[in-house]
């Protein structure tokens, strides 16, 4: 079964204090895999697409990076305004049919001052 | 700006009763969608369109109905049938199926 996990749930992390997400993936074939950014009663935002394993991504405090089986979300020295729920979603390859967007279930990050 | 818009933003809804979500965006997107978001799931697709005058379920699409009569326009309409409707409701749209999908910033329904 096709599947996404996120670890860990909830992350509390002091300011300034560096710290990876980890997104794994059980599909057949992905097509790519997609970081989100969610806020409190507000929809995604997204923030990385990653197609092949060994490719990377960066913007501000955040790089993604991509292996055959995962895929972290390194935040490097976090600030407070960083604190939100952050979503992987996987976009599997179904024989060359166009399969649907997996989502993992999130992990919430804190991060306190 | 371009952009999704849902409304309302908070939507109650009496028993045996059809409720209505919009979503309008000007992004000029063919694809759009419709997802469901529980507390500690992840989001589950209802229904999606690629192109106007067409859509498909996605994994949870019974008690639903949608409608894609113009490209900027998907509104979902939740009906009596489906009886656990409480939840907070995305709209999605992206460029093609393949690329990133961004969203409006939801509708929360519940039961009165």
């Amino acid at each position: 079964e096709d599947q996404v996990t996120q670890s860990p749930e909830a992350l509390r992390l002091q300011e300034g204090e560096s710290s990876s997400l980890n997104c794994s993936y059980t599909v057949s074939g992905l097509r790519g895999l997609f970081w989100y950014r969610q806020d409190p009663g507000k929809g995604p935002e997204f923030l990385f697409t990653l197609y092949s394993a060994g490719e990377e991504k960066e913007k501000e405090r955040l790089k993604a990076t991509l292996t055959k089986k995962e895929s972290f979300l390194h935040i490097t020295a976090p600030k407070p305004e960083d604190s939100a729920t952050y979503l992987c979603a996987v976009h599997p390859n179904y024989g060359g049919s166009q399969g649907n967007l997996i989502f993992g279930k999130g992990t919430k990050l804190s991060v306190k001052p | 700006d371009g952009g999704i818009t849902q409304s309302p933003k908070y939507l109650f809804r009496k028993e045996g009763q059809n409720v209505t979500l919009s979503c309008e965006q000007n992004l000029n997107h063919d694809a759009m969608y419709w997802y469901r978001q529980d507390p500690g799931q992840g989001l589950r697709l209802i229904y999606y369109s690629q192109i106007v005058n067409d859509f498909q379920k996605g994994d949870i699409a019974e008690g639903y109905s949608v409608s894609r009569e113009k490209k900027e326009s998907f509104p979902l309409t939740v009906t009596s049938a489906q009886k656990n409707p409480t939840a907070f409701y995305l709209c999605a749209s992206s460029p093609g199926v393949q690329q990133p999908q961004h969203f409006g910033d939801g509708t929360r329904l519940s039961i009165l």
